[in-house]
């Protein structure tokens, strides 16, 4: 079935250096994707999105950047600082009449100090 | 109003016994979401209710599960003969679209054990 994945389970970087997250999906029909942190315990929290007419998009400390030629998604995340550790996880909405979202099995990240 | 709220935030029940699950979404959000997370594992969807209209429903979701939006605010989720693989983290969320998708906020999610 149709997908999303992620490359990298954990993915350990120092404090202060960029991280980069990826994400590569398998449904050339998804018009929309999001990524979202979760921290142990809590609920899924929004950080990014970007729909498929676009292929960047920035936010606060994040940068999201979608390549629909090989189907790649991921999310930069500036100057990581301790709080930023949690899984990610990059989800897509299928398109059409489909508001659900698939989502990947997720990237742990972890901020060595 | 602060964001989507779960109830109960944990449940532990013995096997065969049914649950349910309440979520009360943002305010003035018309769609709402129902997810199941497992340890490890990114949420897989259950259902999808626009105001009190179930749209979309997962193969996921046997006859064992049901999930209600009466009045198109709150929503419920309700588990019967409940069995050891249901044992999960049960998420809602909520958003507000017409037609465009925009972005979903979730609960903290009620975390069910079935024992």
């Amino acid at each position: 079935g149709e997908s999303v994945g992620l490359h990298l389970p954990t993915l350990s970087v120092q404090e202060g250096d960029n991280s980069i997250i990826n994400c590569a999906y398998s449904n050339s029909a998804s018009d929309y994707f999001i990524w979202y942190k979760q921290e142990s315990g809590k609920g899924p929290q929004f950080i990014i999105d970007i729909r498929s007419n676009m292929d960047k998009r920035q936010g606060q400390r994040v940068t999201v950047l979608l390549n629909k030629t090989v189907k790649h998604l991921s999310l930069q995340i500036a100057a990581t600082q301790p709080g930023d550790s949690a899984v990610y996880f990059c989800a897509e909405s299928p398109g059409g009449s489909n508001y659900q979202l698939i989502w990947g099995a997720g990237t742990k990240l972890i901020i060595k100090p | 109003d602060t964001g989507v709220s779960q109830n109960p935030r944990h449940k532990i029940t013995k096997r065969g016994q049914n649950v349910t699950f309440r979520c009360d979404p943002i305010s003035e959000h018309n769609r709402l979401y129902w997810y199941r997370q497992t340890l490890g594992q990114g949420p897989e969807f259950l259902t999808y209710f626009q105001n009190e209209a179930q749209l979309e429903k997962s193969r996921l979701l046997s006859d064992r599960f049901s999930a209600e939006r009466p009045k198109g605010s709150f929503s419920t989720l309700e588990i019967q003969r409940t069995e050891q693989g249901d044992s999960a983290m049960y998420l809602c969320a909520s958003s507000l679209g017409v037609g465009a998708r925009t972005e979903a906020f979730f609960g903290q999610g009620t975390r069910l054990t079935v024992v």
